[in-house]
């Protein structure tokens, strides 16, 4: 099956700095990776997609990379702000559907 | 644009009781999108519609669940009887049309507690 693995432990951050959150998937490299944030109570927010062949992704203050060698997606917030903080869920497309990762939660202190 | 609209936010019912969720898509969004999020399993799909046909309905658990999608902008999941496992957030998400262009909107969630 198609996995997506992310890290269960919370990210914890200073106001400022860059966080970076990895995303890891298993088997055949999918067509699309995106990214969506989550707050407590609310539905997930779309918020970068990056396809199989782009190597990075920017967004404002987001950046997201596609390693098909490590088969890993890294997504980067610089210049984190406490406002950042949330769960951040990876997906990997398939043809039409997508399959998510648990996501991560970041905590970012002022 | 009100975005994806799913009621009721909360529902609380007892076991073997049934029970409906709804959800308004997206206008001019083609597909619609069931899942079911959960600590332990975090999203789980349950069911894929394109223009409003079923497309993969692997994702749901058992004859108990069934969905429905009688027009573009109305969609149903039913579950009966309930049971205390089914106990979870269940999410509509909705895409515009273009295979895999484009990120889902979800709506807020139903929280469903089973008793």
């Amino acid at each position: 099956s198609q996995k997506i693995e992310q890290n269960s432990e919370a990210l914890n951050i200073q106001e400022g700095k860059t966080a970076t959150l990895t995303c890891n998937y298993t088997n055949y490299s999918p067509a699309y990776l995106q990214w969506y944030r989550q707050d407590p109570g609310r539905g997930p927010v779309f918020l970068l997609l990056i396809r199989e062949n782009e190597k990075e992704k920017r967004k404002e203050r987001l950046k997201v990379t596609f390693d098909t060698t490590l088969k890993q997606s890294l997504f980067h917030i610089t210049a984190s702000q406490p406002a950042d903080s949330a769960t951040y869920l990876c997906a990997r497309g398939g043809y039409s559907t997508l399959t998510f990762g648990k996501g991560t939660m970041l905590l970012v202190s002022p | 644009d009100a975005g994806v609209i799913q009621s009721p936010r909360h529902e609380v019912t007892e076991m073997g009781q049934e029970v409906t969720l709804r959800c308004k898509p997206i206008s001019g969004h083609n597909s619609l999108f069931w899942y079911r999020q959960t600590m332990m399993r975090g999203l789980e799909l349950l069911i894929y519609f394109n223009n409003n046909v079923p497309i993969d309905d692997s994702g749901m658990p058992e004859d108990r669940f069934s969905a429905k999608m009688p027009n573009a902008s109305f969609s149903t999941l039913k579950i009966q009887p309930s049971e205390p496992r089914d106990s979870a957030v269940y999410f509509c998400a909705s895409r515009a049309p273009g295979q895999g262009g484009y990120g889902y909107t979800f709506g807020s969630g139903t929280r469903l507690t089973v008793v």
